[in-house]
């Protein structure tokens, strides 16, 4: 597709349950970003990958999250033994790595998560 | 990591132009300075974006204060559609990685 794809849209779940949310950046984009919002605030940085580097995961909040990305394609953030405060929207972007004036963000439309 | 700081919220009316400020009194000399507007449940779009020069595009213009301590987006002819929050945000070098959002200015348009 064209832009950023994030899957499922909504996912409900009960609190101790695993779930694992997918993001499809835009085809040769080699930088990825997850980020966390919390109702009615700002976007919370949570990890960055760019190409064949180590990952920036210094805004993941605890042990429970972690992400992956298989080469410079698709990209799973894995949030175990949910808690009801990891209720939000996670949404991923992904810009094309090359840095300088042409870098922009290009998001998705998220992953709304509710647990209940 | 430079921040910025806007308000919590503006109002417009319809039609009439829209000035967004922005405060960013510690931005480095390889900042860039980036703009972006999240619509009502949707993802974060780009907006515009500078480094020194003033900059205008098909959705706003951007000026930047020449001690590049502040910026102002500005939406010459607000709509209804630019309701929406728009957020600063400085890009260390154009190299992205942990770009800090904040809570972002929420505009109102009013018909």
């Amino acid at each position: 597709g064209a832009g950023v794809s994030q899957s499922p849209s909504n996912k409900v779940t009960e609190k101790g349950k695993d779930v694992e949310l997918r993001c499809d950046p835009i085809s040769g984009h080699t930088a990825l970003y997850w980020y966390r919002q919390r109702l009615g605030q700002g976007l919370e940085f949570l990890i960055y990958f760019q190409g064949n580097s180590a990952p920036d995961k210094s805004g993941l909040p605890s042990d429970r999250f972690s992400a992956e990305r298989t080469g410079e394609s698709v990209s799973t953030l894995t949030i175990q033994r949910t808690q009801q405060e990891d209720s939000a929207v996670y949404l991923c972007a992904s810009s094309s790595g090359q840095g300088g004036w042409n870098e922009k963000l290009f998001f998705g439309s998220g992953t709304q998560l509710s647990v209940l | 990591d430079a921040k910025t700081t806007q308000p919590n919220s503006m109002e417009s009316n319809e039609e009439e132009p829209v000035h967004l400020p922005c405060n960013h009194s510690t931005i480095s000399g390889t900042d860039y300075i980036h703009w972006y507007r999240q619509l009502p449940s949707q993802g974060p779009e780009y907006v515009i974006h500078g480094l020194t020069s003033n900059v205008n595009n098909r959705m706003a213009s951007l000026a930047i204060a020449e001690d590049r301590k502040s910026s102002t987006l500005i939406l010459h002819r607000a709509t209804l559609r630019d309701a929406a929050v728009y957020y600063c945000i400085l890009d260390y070098g154009g190299s992205q990685g942990n770009l800090i959002f904040g809570k972002g200015t929420k505009l109102s348009v009013k018909p």
